[in-house]
């Protein structure tokens, strides 16, 4: 089945620095991807979705790359700020069925 | 909004236990999904449903039952509780419509954490 490998599990950044978050999946089938933000004691909300057609996607300080060729998701961050302090999950789900597979989760804290 | 709600939002039980984790969704979905989330191993699917009276296996299912009596309620049983399986559980719903058109995607429910001494 699947496998969804992300990196890094724990990352720490300055406000107003980058940030990215990688995720490297299995199945060459696979043909939507998300990003889940959960923040401290809270339940998980979608961030962004992107779709095998489309390789970038862009809102809420964020941009989603898509390589389909190296079967990798990331998600960047351009200019952190404390408010995005959380964990980020990615998800990925082939083009059959319903069941989505996650992401091991990366923990993001914005130093002031 | 989205509205699923989980019950209870906390609960202890030994080893041995019997346990039923409760969820409702009120958005006419026809999905619904059991995840428990450790640290490390992010959300692992445990149960999945199509609709009442359906079941689908997910990745981690052993030690669980599940069982979907509604469009809306979907349950999750241990029956024989187990210490590893002390952890945070996501009920979840979706629509079936998963195309690129679509605004379909998971609604979480808040979460129930169970602890098993």
């Amino acid at each position: 089945g699947e496998q969804v490998e992300q990196r890094p599990p724990h990352l720490s950044v300055r406000e107003g620095d980058s940030a990215v978050i990688t995720c490297t999946y299995t199945d060459p089938n696979s043909y939507y991807f998300f990003w889940y933000k959960q923040e401290p004691g809270a339940s998980l909300q979608l961030l962004m979705k992107v779709f095998s057609s489309t390789e970038i996607n862009e809102g809420q300080g964020f941009t989603v790359l898509l390589n389909k060729k190296d079967k990798r998701l990331s998600l960047n961050l351009t200019a952190a700020h404390p408010g995005d302090s959380a964990a980020y999950f990615c998800a990925v789900k082939n083009n059959a069925g319903a069941k989505l597979t996650f992401g091991g989760g990366t923990r993001l804290t914005v130093r002031p | 909004e989205a509205a699923v709600t989980q019950s209870p939002r906390n609960k202890v039980t030994v080893t041995g236990g019997n346990v039923t984790l409760s969820c409702r969704q009120t958005n006419s979905h026809n999905y619904m999904y059991w995840y428990r989330q450790d640290t490390g191993h992010g959300l692992r699917l445990i149960h999945y449903s199509y609709g009442a009276g359906n079941l689908q296996i997910g990745d981690v299912p052993d030690g669980y039952k599940a069982t979907r009596t509604t469009q809306e309620d979907f349950f999750l049983l241990l029956e024989l509780a187990s210490p590893s399986q002390t952890s945070l559980y996501f009920c979840a719903s979706s629509d079936r419509d998963w195309g690129a058109a679509s605004q379909n995607t998971l609604y979480f429910g808040a979460g129930t954490r169970l602890s098993v001494l």
